[in-house]
């Protein structure tokens, strides 16, 4: 089955602790994104890559790390410079941009104790 | 950049029509999406309209008009599993097609 995995669903880390959030992808897609949710804020869009190995910064990026080394994966590290890191991120990707639909993964919600 | 507006909750009764609307002011403009998401789970993607007019599948359909910056989706014969929030996104055009900017997404409560 193609899909995007995100792991873990949930995480908890330390305050000041940098942790990697896992996003793969088996549909081949060129586009990756993430995202972060908080209440009542709606989707914002921290990273985006259009093809492997580029990435562009999103809304919300300062705080955030991501490497496109390979099209199947679109790690997202949030760093120690991250303020208010706990919220729901969530990983898409697309065949491309335009009309193209984003897919999502499941999410996964950091906690930061 | 984008700007997108959205109500932030709607209540309906079930076996209505409800209408959801949306609007929005941007830079460039290369089609509108609308997405549900249940709670705590991933968006799942409704529909999507670059052209002026109505789309309808199924139950849903969705609206566009670009001279306006405004689309609605309409969901009919409500059932209580579409509670659930319904986000608008736009994608940009030219160097921002890569973007997809959403709303802050509608809370949509089915009651009996």
């Amino acid at each position: 089955d193609g899909g995007i995995t995100q792991s873990p669903k949930y995480l908890f880390r330390k305050e000041g602790q940098n942790v990697t959030l896992s996003c793969e992808q088996n549909l081949n897609h060129d586009a990756m994104y993430w995202y972060r949710q908080d209440p009542g804020q709606g989707l914002r869009l921290i990273y985006y890559s259009q093809i492997v190995n580029d990435f562009q910064k999103g809304d919300i990026a300062e705080g955030y790390s991501v490497s496109r080394e390979k099209k199947e994966s679109f790690p997202l590290t949030v760093t120690s410079a991250q303020k208010n890191p706990t919220a729901f991120y969530l990983c898409a990707s697309s065949i491309g941009g335009g009309q193209s639909e984003a897919f999502f993964g499941q999410g996964t919600r950091l906690t930061v104790v | 950049g984008q700007n997108i507006d959205q109500p932030t909750e709607m209540t309906a009764t079930e076996g209505a029509i409800v209408q959801i609307n949306c609007t929005y002011q941007t830079s460039g403009f290369n089609g509108l999406f609308w997405y549900q998401q249940h709670a705590g789970e991933a968006p799942t993607f409704l529909s999507y309209n670059v052209l002026d007019g109505l789309e309808e599948k199924g139950r849903f359909s969705s609206f566009l008009s670009r001279s306006k910056g405004y689309s609605y989706l309409l969901l009919k014969e409500l059932q209580m599993k579409d509670s659930a929030s319904y986000l608008c996104a736009v994608r940009g055009s030219g160097a921002g097609s890569y973007q997809l900017t959403f709303g802050k997404g509608t809370k949509l409560s089915v009651i009996p």
